[in-house]
């Protein structure tokens, strides 16, 4: 069974630039997470889905970030305008609908210049 | 407020011999703890978890125990492999359906050959 995908996996952009990060989550899993892992630290989640519905963003900064998850498959998670603290792994995550367990994906590595 | 303490960085262990990584936590609300490990460049993989009803679970090599009086939780891995070497991440969860893990900052286990 393949796992959690994610694209791409290393981003390097300048600041101001927009960027965009790809999920697809485990076959059937209906409940997607994406994480951000700054240096030294465990991951924190930004955003859960549970198929298209967005049930908690509350750590998501709306002012530049933005997410969605059209026909509750994959998902893609924006930063417009990127600034440098926004460096870090970003990890997405998939569970089934009533697991507790969460897969995750190999993240995203986004070095902002 | 870590709610979730890894309080030490990192740990190195003789292959062959025991490695055991300990985690506490803050928040009696949490009722159900994973340990996921992670090697560079790669997600958080899971490894083992455990319920609050319970205080052990083993799964080959891996041991969880729990102590709730404590507030810790703490990983075994015997015997160690130089393949466990990565950083191993606790993790807890609140109440049925609240699929909001908090992580704690991780350990990097080092097996020395």
């Amino acid at each position: 069974e393949a796992g959690v995908v994610q694209s791409p996996r290393y981003k390097i952009i300048e600041k101001k630039q927009p960027v965009a990060f790809w999920c697809n989550p485990i076959s059937g899993h209906n409940t997607l997470y994406w994480y951000r892992q700054n240096l030294g630290q465990g991951p924190e989640l930004l955003i859960r889905y549970e198929n298209e519905e967005a049930v908690d963003d509350s750590q998501l900064p709306k002012d530049r970030f933005s997410a969605e998850r059209l026909k509750g498959v994959d998902s893609t998670l924006k930063i417009q305008p990127a600034e440098l603290g926004d460096s870090a792994v970003y990890l997405c995550a998939s569970s089934s609908l009533r697991g507790e367990t969460q897969y995750f994906g190999p993240g995203t590595r986004l070095l902002v210049l | 407020d870590q709610q979730v303490k890894q309080n030490s960085p990192s740990l190195s262990v003789q292959e062959g011999r025991i490695s055991i990584l300990n985690c506490d936590y803050t928040n009696s609300m949490f009722d159900y703890f994973l340990w996921y490990k992670k090697y560079p460049a790669e997600g958080p993989t899971f490894l083992i978890s455990i319920s609050s009803i319970k205080d052990k679970n083993e799964d080959g090599r891996f041991t969880v125990f729990l102590n709730k009086s404590a507030k810790h939780l703490s990983l075994h891995i015997v015997p160690s492999q130089p393949g466990d070497s990565a950083v191993y991440f606790c993790a807890a969860q609140s109440g049925a359906g609240s699929y909001q893990l908090t992580f704690g900052k991780g350990t990097k286990l080092s097996v020395i050959p």
